[in-house]
């Protein structure tokens, strides 16, 4: 399997407090990602980045920012969590989609309280 | 814009029984497309993916899935279920834009009864 490690895998947190996830690969892929996925909307990319400090954002990234200082960390701040941010965080990375497609980390579970 | 929609939120098979999961998209250009699944508490696996040619795909455990340009679809099917398949299933479609973004539709949830 591809190496693609997320941290923490479970995080509770109080209203209005920063939040800081990291995705970590060792595939040396250009490409990382951050979906949220909530029941019935299925994922949805909320940050990309397609070189070390090269960032965009995605349908979702009202709330979030993220940064990639290096080609293997990809990191997603939750500057002041809300608790319409409560979800599982998806982090993915590809090479090129024609490749394998995406791989995706396992995930954190976030709660906001 | 690109979307996809999954119609089915539920579906419910008998083991053994044959399965096909709906997945209809939009997409501007020639779109690649993806089917992953997910087990409670897991991470996203890939099935399998189109790209171009054969328009009927085959992918891992089993599971195949038909590209139709004019139905703007890519079913997923599986001719026999087993238990282990009751999952969640994920459509997902991508291409050419610049960040090889892709898009997923919000899933479908297979129960397998006994």
């Amino acid at each position: 399997d591809a190496g693609i490690t997320q941290s923490p895998r479970h995080k509770v947190t109080e209203t209005g407090t920063p939040v800081t996830l990291r995705c970590h690969q060792t595939e040396n892929h250009r490409y990382m990602y951050w979906y949220r996925q909530d029941p019935g909307h299925g994922l949805r990319l909320i940050h990309y980045s397609y070189g070390v400090k090269d960032t965009d954002k995605g349908e979702v990234s009202d709330g979030y920012s993220v940064s990639r200082s290096k080609t293997e960390d990809f990191l997603l701040t939750l500057e002041s969590a809300t608790s319409s941010q409560t979800s599982v965080y998806f982090c993915a990375i590809t090479r090129t989609l024609t490749e394998w497609g995406y791989t995706f980390g396992s995930g954190t579970r976030l709660t906001v309280v | 814009a690109q979307s996809v929609t999954q119609p089915d939120i539920h579906i419910t098979v008998s083991e053994g029984a044959s399965l096909e999961l709906r997945c209809n998209y939009s997409y501007g250009a020639t779109p690649y497309l993806f089917w992953y699944v997910q087990s409670p508490g897991q991470g996203l696996q890939l099935l399998l993916k189109y790209f171009s040619g054969d328009t009927l795909v085959q992918g891992i455990k089993g599971f195949e899935a038909e590209f139709k340009r004019s139905q703007s679809s890519f079913n997923l099917r599986k001719p026999s279920v087993h238990w282990s398949d009751a999952a969640e299933y994920f459509c997902a479609v991508g291409g050419g834009n610049a960040g090889n973004m892709l898009t997923f539709g919000g899933g479908t949830r297979l129960m397998v009864k006994p």
